[in-house]
């Protein structure tokens, strides 16, 4: 089965400051990944998905950005981060084969 | 057409209680419908999931009940229990190929409350 790691597990920025959050997975080659945000007390906001080295697609314009070095490495990166950016990270993936999507356990950015 | 509609946003059972747990679709092309569970802090677990093959899907405690022709699933907890006290988010699909994404619409999201 699929195990997904994300870190740091929690994080407080500055304004104003970059950020780079780092998800790996392992038990899976070639998934499908996904970056959500998720507000607080809110819904999940799929922001990035990627369905190959390189490939990223952005669903809602924003100040950040995706990248996906290696097959099971997806980074979020801003260069400047603003207080909206605050939130709950959460990556996801949908393995090969598979429907199923699973999601790892977040990492907690404040932004100040 | 791409939403989904969660209902209600919350829900307070006692302990025994049947807490349910509406969605609603439009979109006829959905055809997988999972549901995740989430604890405050931790990432959404995938709890259960269905396809419209069939009206009912059991799994321990939880059972989806499906309806194709109204475009609605829903989410029953049986015998529930303080440790079900969560977030819960139904979620649909359209048979998308790997290089289309395979993404997921999500509800809004219902938070469960179970009293001892």
């Amino acid at each position: 089965s699929q195990t997904i790691h994300q870190w740091p597990a929690t994080l407080v920025q500055p304004v104003g400051s970059p950020l780079s959050l780092e998800c790996t997975v392992e038990g899976t080659s070639n998934p499908n990944l996904y970056w959500y945000r998720q507000a607080a007390g809110r819904g999940l906001q799929l922001l990035f998905y990627s369905v190959g080295i390189g490939q990223i697609s952005s669903e809602v314009p924003q100040n950040l950005s995706a990248s996906r070095p290696q097959d099971r490495q997806f980074i979020l990166s801003s260069k400047k981060l603003l207080l909206s950016d605050s939130g709950f990270y959460l990556c996801a993936c949908r393995g090969t084969p598979g429907i199923e999507q699973y999601f790892g356990p977040g990492t907690r950015l404040t932004v100040t | 057409q791409q939403q989904v509609k969660q209902s209600p946003q919350s829900l307070i059972v006692q302990k025994g209680g049947i807490p349910i747990i509406n969605c609603a679709y439009e979109n006829t092309a959905f055809d997988y419908f999972p549901w995740y569970q989430q604890f405050p802090g931790k990432g959404p677990a995938l709890l259960i999931a269905i396809r419209p093959d069939v009206s009912e899907k059991k799994e321990g405690r939880f059972t989806i009940s499906f309806n194709k022709s109204a475009k609605q699933f829903s989410l029953h907890i049986m015998d529930s229990q303080p440790g079900d006290s969560a977030t819960y988010f139904c979620a649909a699909s359209t048979p998308q190929s790997k290089a289309a994404g395979n993404k997921l619409t999500f509800g809004g999201g219902t938070r469960v409350l179970v009293k001892p």
